[in-house]
């Protein structure tokens, strides 16, 4: 079974630029979640989809920060414009259940490397 | 108050030791608990996972919820050099993280 799927793995940009990163799901999960991990800390929940509704996008920079999730699939974040406290992993996870109940397992990718010079 | 509190370590034994790992939570609601471990360069990966109070085992591996004391351990005994990296604690059914403890077993 193909695992999470992102890319791309490393990207440096200058501040005010503009990224994007693309995270294809393990196929049938209806749960999709970005995270934000900063060297030496947890991961932080960015946004969680299920299918290809919002339903937790409070801790989202919502002035620099989007989603989407265009038919329920696959996902693209974007920065723009990016700072420099923006350096940090993405890591983009699945599951199979929705909100409100046990989440289930959440299978991540290897994650998308960004550093803003 | 952050939700899930742990300890960032980091955390260096010696091959063969006992290792304890712990968090606190807030939300007296949580009812899933959840240990992750990620290797360097790589995405998180499920270790333990455990529904409410009691322990769990998985060979080398326990993990314990007191939820009175709002308390998650995760134990590995016999630890090995390939224990090496960084533990997360996270709660569902929000699924947030607390902040990883990097372990090093050291041959």
């Amino acid at each position: 079974e193909a695992g999470v799927a992102q890319s791309p793995r490393y990207k440096i940009i200058e501040k005010r630029q503009s990224v994007a990163f693309w995270c294809n799901p393990i196929s049938g999960h209806a749960t999709l979640y970005w995270y934000q991990q900063i060297l030496g800390q947890g991961p932080k929940l960015l946004i969680q989809f299920q299918n290809n509704g919002v339903v937790d996008d409070s801790q989202l920079p919502k002035d620099r920060f989007s989603a989407e999730r265009l038919k329920g699939v696959d996902s693209t974040l974007k920065i723009q414009p990016a700072k420099l406290e923006d350096s940090a992993v993405y890591l983009c996870a699945s599951s199979l259940a929705g909100r409100g109940v046990n989440t289930g397992e959440l299978f991540f990718g290897e994650g998308s490397r960004l550093t803003v010079l | 108050q952050k939700e899930v509190e742990q300890d960032p370590g980091p955390l260096s034994v010696p091959e063969g030791a006992i290792v304890s790992l712990n968090c606190t939570y807030s939300n007296s609601a949580f009812q899933y608990f959840m240990w992750y471990r990620q290797y360097s360069r790589k995405g998180p990966e499920l270790l333990m996972y455990t529904y409410s109070s009691g322990n769990k085992e998985d060979g080398r591996f326990t993990a314990q919820v007191d939820k009175s004391s709002k308390y998650i351990s995760l134990f590995i005994r016999d630890s090995q050099p390939s224990d090496s990296a960084t533990y997360l604690c996270a709660v569902s059914n929000d699924m947030r993280f607390g902040a990883g403890t990097r372990l090093t077993v050291k041959p």
